[in-house]
């Protein structure tokens, strides 16, 4: 079983409109990542939410980490092409040392 | 904000060769480095955590001795694939870690493309 279920796994959608993200678990989180990748290069930090119930904004983008700290949503406002790319949630845990990533979202914004 | 360098960006070899893939962070220090493994439009798979100064931890189903880390340095740590085959190709990248105070960091390298003919 995956401990990080994001959805959906891919999704395509036209240029203005809006959309979200989702990465759920079981497990509580100490802090959950945002990452974009684009083809052929390596993932990018998006934000990092540490508090539960936090609301980060990034431009368009709206991060929220879950107030029990098990789930995050990324909402995605008026999407451009520029937005398109491969979105990736990770989780640490407290007593781990690695981070947990979800399968990610692939999203593509036609103009 | 840090960088994380990782070289080479792409190598095409022939079956049976090894191939090393350097990665550095080249403005911080880090005691722990990661290895993933990438298939297209797929997330990232964990292969191995390196550490500074002592043997790395694979993952289950990761080989050692066919994927070699050695982390020597608080700023390098290199994968090499030995005897490479083709169903070896893949996305490879590293990630470092950053220990700030109260707030740890993870940067990416920008990958490297094996490609195994």
């Amino acid at each position: 079983t995956q401990l990080l279920e994001q959805s959906p796994q891919f999704l395509s959608i036209q240029e203005g409109e809006n959309l979200t993200v989702y990465c759920n678990s079981s497990s509580v989180f100490s802090s959950l990542q945002w990452y974009r990748q684009e083809p052929g290069e390596g993932p990018v930090l998006l934000v990092t939410v540490v508090t539960g119930g936090e609301v980060k904004k990034l431009k368009r983008l709206t991060f929220q980490f879950g107030d029990a700290r098990k789930d995050s949503s990324l909402h995605i406002t008026a999407a451009q092409t520029g937005d398109t790319g491969l979105y990736l949630c990770a989780g640490a845990r407290s007593g781990y040392s690695t981070l947990t990533f979800g399968k990610g979202t692939m999203l593509l914004v036609s103009p | 904000g840090a960088v994380v360098s990782q070289h080479p960006s792409r190598v095409i070899c022939k079956s049976g060769t090894s191939v090393k893939i350097e990665c550095r962070s080249l403005d911080f220090q880090a005691t722990t480095m990661f290895w993933y493994r990438q298939f297209p439009k797929q997330s990232l798979m964990l292969m191995a955590t390196s550490n500074e100064g002592s043997k790395a931890t694979y993952e289950q189903g990761v080989e050692k001795d066919k994927f070699l880390i050695n982390h020597a340095s608080l700023t390098l740590s290199t994968l090499t694939v030995t005897s490479a085959h083709p169903e070896d190709s893949s996305f490879y990248i590293c990630s470092a870690r950053q220990d700030l105070q109260a707030n740890e960091k993870l940067f990416f390298g920008s990958g490297t493309q094996l490609s195994v003919l």
